[in-house]
């Protein structure tokens, strides 16, 4: 059972350039959710989803867009990549049984625009 | 807006210590509060939850919570700390299925 998985691990952008970060799950869960996280800060919602076909904005969604067409991909697109968005990135995935919920993390993907 | 403030940046303790690491959030309403830790180079694993019920939680690797709703916190405590404890620790509040964290807590454990 593979859980969350992210790729790639590492990438290293130049100013302006655009790239896809990969999140996949294998828990059938219907939430899942995109976070940064920078020193000193937590992680901050970037935008999340509560199935396939809906997203919807977090706290700092400016720069990245999301899409959900399946129940098992959230991938995050970076449009124009700008030295402000060098973190790292986790993506997570979550379910909802009744009183029950509990979060589930990639590894993590460690962006660095130059 | 659901906050979290988490007291403490750094918390030095010495190997078989004691150690306290306090959470505090903001909400008016019911709340589902989380500890996750992180090891160096990680993604975050869940220590414990509180949903409802008993007020004190017991998670894994012997740690413990207790949920305050009167002071509003849900600090993280363990009797006896191991190197191994050495992570980064956040806190986190829970509404709609998304969570708000703290800025986290480095526990540095010292031999």
């Amino acid at each position: 059972n593979a859980g969350v998985t992210q790729t790639p691990k590492f990438q290293v952008l130049k100013t302006g350039q655009s790239m896809t970060l990969q999140c996949a799950q294998d828990m059938n869960h219907e939430y899942m959710s995109w976070y940064r996280q920078d020193p000193g800060m937590g992680l901050r919602l970037i935008h999340y989803s509560v199935g396939a076909g809906i997203t919807d904005q977090g706290e700092v969604p400016n720069g990245y867009n999301v899409s959900r067409s399946t129940t098992e991909d959230f991938p995050l697109r970076l449009l124009s990549a700008a030295p402000s968005q060098t973190s790292v990135y986790f993506c997570a995935s979550s379910y909802q049984q009744g009183a029950d919920t509990e979060a589930f993390f990639g590894q993590g993907t460690r962006l660095t625009v130059v | 807006a659901q906050s979290v403030t988490q007291l403490d940046s750094q918390v030095p303790v010495f190997e078989e210590a004691p150690v306290e690491l306090r959470c505090n959030y903001s909400s008016s309403v019911s709340v589902y509060l989380f500890w996750y830790v992180q090891y160096p180079n990680q993604g975050l694993q869940l220590l414990l939850k509180y949903l409802s019920g008993s007020t004190l939680v017991k998670g894994i690797n012997g740690f413990e919570a207790e949920f305050n709703k009167s002071q509003t916190s849900f600090h993280l405590r363990k009797p006896s700390v191991h190197i191994s404890d050495t992570a980064e620790y956040f806190c986190a509040v829970e509404y709609g299925n998304k969570l708000v964290f703290g800025a986290g807590t480095i526990l540095r454990v010292k031999s």
